[in-house]
């Protein structure tokens, strides 16, 4: 079946870092990847997006690259702040019709100052 | 535009009594969706809808119920709460671009 593997958390880095929070899919097809946020309290928003192989989302300093050869859509931002301290949950779509996601785990991301 | 809103936003029940979420969205979306949120296990599907008067099942249907009999509202209802139903639920709208998730009902069942 179709599923979503994400990084284990908690993960918890100093403001400015760089970030990497891993996430590799199984489909079959060819689907529409997501990463979506949730900060405390709140429901989820929509981060980025990409529709297509080698195509790369964009949003807020994070970027994450569809890699259709090793089935990843790795999350990344380049100097994290206080601010981006979230769950965060990569997703696919597109397969059955319906737009339904299939989600990961999620991964809690602290930063501290 | 108040986008996707969910009535209640905190609910416990006993065992075996009876409750409906709302769920409401001014965006004019035809699809609405569903979601359960477990610690360590991301969000999962337990009923969508493709338009007014039409539901399917979603990962994670059995001991729900819903109901889409306007465009813009989707029940969501618990006919004999079980402890293993406590969790946060979730409610989205979608268009071709995207979803936009309501702020979640978190439902204790004792």
């Amino acid at each position: 079946g179709n599923s979503v593997t994400q990084m284990e958390g908690p993960v918890t880095l100093s403001e400015e870092a760089f970030l990497t929070i891993n996430c590799t899919y199984t489909a079959t097809g060819y689907p529409s990847l997501f990463w979506y946020v949730q900060y405390p309290g709140e429901g989820l928003q929509l981060l980025l997006k990409a529709t297509k192989a080698d195509d790369k989302g964009s949003n807020k300093g994070f970027e994450a690259t569809y890699r259709k050869e090793t089935t990843s859509f790795h999350l990344e931002k380049g100097s994290v702040q206080v601010s981006d301290s979230a769950v965060y949950f990569c997703a696919l779509s597109g397969l059955g019709g319906a737009q339904k996601l299939v989600f990961g785990q999620g991964t809690r991301l602290t930063i501290n100052p | 535009n108040a986008g996707v809103t969910q009535t209640p936003k905190f609910r416990v029940l006993k065992t075996g009594q009876s409750m409906t979420l709302l769920c409401a969205q001014d965006m004019n979306h035809e699809y609405m969706y569903w979601y359960r949120q477990d610690p360590g296990m991301g969000l999962r599907l337990i009923h969508y809808s493709v338009g007014e008067g039409t539901t399917a099942k979603g990962e994670v249907p059995d001991g729900y119920n819903v109901s889409r009999l306007k465009k813009q509202n989707f029940l969501l209802g618990l006919e004999s709460a079980a402890p293993s139903q406590t969790s946060v639920y979730f409610c989205a709208s979608s268009y071709s671009g995207g979803k936009f998730f309501g702020p979640g009902t978190r439902l204790t069942v004792l």
